[in-house]
């Protein structure tokens, strides 16, 4: 099973900068990673799939990049509402795994 | 707007049984794959099982592996899971998720409100 690792477990970013969270997998998936966010009590949200492209109606402030074992999720500019816990999944391999999260606090 | 609703979430006893359903509108069902992701409290997002759109092919996750089933009725838009001797460990929210291609790209772009699973005696 390919173990996804997500860092930092939080991350607490002022409005306006820049937010960076990484994942890294335990073996290569390619391309094949996606992003999702998840509010308290909402469903998640898929923000990045093939590790750099936005899914349909995403902003241009979330991107994504990386391939192979090593992936960035980066918020341009931090917004009040971004507060959530991210997570990367990966799709190369069965058993399609999960990372643990970050969360993401507003200062 | 893609809608997934889940039901049939509810306290059951180790060993018990459970069929969760979620009915899906506002698109054609029949050509997406579906899947379950459970929230377990304390752990993160676990993927359960997939199903194709013609439900001739499905995949599951070793912890679940014959213990749970899941199958769709293309004709009701729905998809269900069927959840044999449960476990304390089957704890979880259970969401159900769409995926936006490929039964092989199990990545998911529409997910439900998710239903409550407590496995407890």
């Amino acid at each position: 099973e390919i173990v996804m690792t997500q860092s930092p477990a939080t991350v607490s970013v002022s409005p306006g900068e820049r937010a960076t969270l990484s994942c890294r997998a335990s073996q290569s998936v390619s391309s094949n990673l996606a992003w999702y966010q998840q509010k308290p009590g909402q469903a998640p949200r898929l923000l990045i799939n093939d590790a750099s492209t936005r899914a349909a109606g995403i902003p241009a402030r979330f991107s994504g990049s990386g391939s192979g074992t090593d992936f960035t999720f980066t918020i341009s500019s931090l917004q009040s509402e971004d507060s959530a816990l991210y997570y990367c999944q990966q799709y190369n391999n069965w058993p399609y795994t999960f990372g643990q999260g970050t969360k993401l606090e507003i200062k | 707007e893609v809608q997934l609703l889940e039901s049939g979430g509810d306290w059951v006893q180790p060993g018990g049984s459970l069929r969760l359903s979620c009915a899906a509108s506002r698109y054609t069902f029949s050509i997406y794959a579906m899947s379950w992701v459970r929230l377990a409290p304390g752990t993160g997002l676990e993927w359960v099982s997939t199903i194709s759109g013609s439900g001739s092919t499905t995949y599951y996750a070793g912890s679940v592996k014959g213990r749970f089933t899941i199958s769709r009725d293309n004709s009701k838009n729905t998809v269900y899971l069927q959840m044999n001797s449960l476990r304390v460990e089957d704890t979880a929210i259970y969401y159900c998720a769409r995926q936006p291609t490929t039964v092989t790209r199990v990545l998911f772009d529409h997910w439900g409100q998710g239903t409550l699973v407590t496995v407890s005696s």
